[in-house]
């Protein structure tokens, strides 16, 4: 079975901490994701990587950076959190597409950062 | 730019109900077309998609079908039950180069009653 998994569920910080997201998919997947999920906004693409290494920004990548040391596991970083980063985490990942044909992105549980 | 718009919830239905939500979109070349659905407390799962002008896409009942004329991709089911209860995401990838990269609308959330 397709597995994505975040670290946490539930995570509370205060402002100014370094807080670190991990993702860790098991599908040997080259694409994964971040984004954020808020009310009325929808989803929006934070950083993604197409392999080790590699990252490319997305819509809103101002104040957090990304890690991809390994294939399978995209670290999200928030290197000075601040309330307005509270908000809902969602990783996901994909094969890299070779043609037109799309390949389904899957997606982890989230995580629901709270900044204080 | 690619954009999608869909129906701004909540959307409350009984029961067998018949269930539409609106999607339209804005995109280069020709895009695919995507419904991703969210149920409480968990991450995003793939509904249905098409990916060619006039194609269907169907699931659990669900059903949308891809109008390039009207640049639309509406979700529809002829009896919602209280299990479908979630938020509905329309999404796109654009025609060519990066085919990878999801656009989503707002989402609209749908609360099925007994």
């Amino acid at each position: 079975d397709v597995k994505v998994t975040q670290s946490s569920r539930y995570l509370v910080k205060r402002t100014g901490e370094k807080v670190f997201l991990e993702c860790v998919q098991d599908m040997d997947h080259e694409n994964m994701f971040w984004y954020r999920q808020d009310p009325g906004l929808g989803l929006r693409l934070i950083y993604f990587s197409y392999d080790v290494k590699m990252k490319e920004k997305g819509d809103i990548p101002e104040g957090y950076s990304v890690s991809r040391e390994k294939k399978e596991r995209f670290s999200l970083i928030l290197e000075s959190a601040s309330t307005n980063q509270t908000s809902m985490y969602l990783c996901a990942s994909s094969f890299l597409g070779l043609s037109i044909s799309y390949n389904e992105q899957f997606f982890g549980p989230g995580t629901r950062l709270t900044v204080l | 730019g690619n954009s999608v718009t869909q129906m701004e919830g909540p959307v409350t239905l009984s029961e067998e109900a018949f269930l539409t939500i609106n999607c339209t979109y804005t995109a280069t070349g020709y895009p695919s077309l995507f419904w991703y659905v969210q149920y409480p407390g968990e991450g995003l799962q793939l509904l249905l998609k098409a990916t060619k002008a006039d194609d269907k896409g169907s699931n659990k009942g669900f059903e949308a079908t891809y109008r390039k004329e009207t640049t639309s991709f509406h979700l529809e089911k002829g009896s919602v039950q209280v299990s479908d209860s979630a938020v509905y995401f329309c999404a796109l990838i654009p025609g060519g180069g990066s085919n990878y990269k999801l656009t989503f609308g707002k989402g609209t959330l749908l609360t099925v009653n007994p």
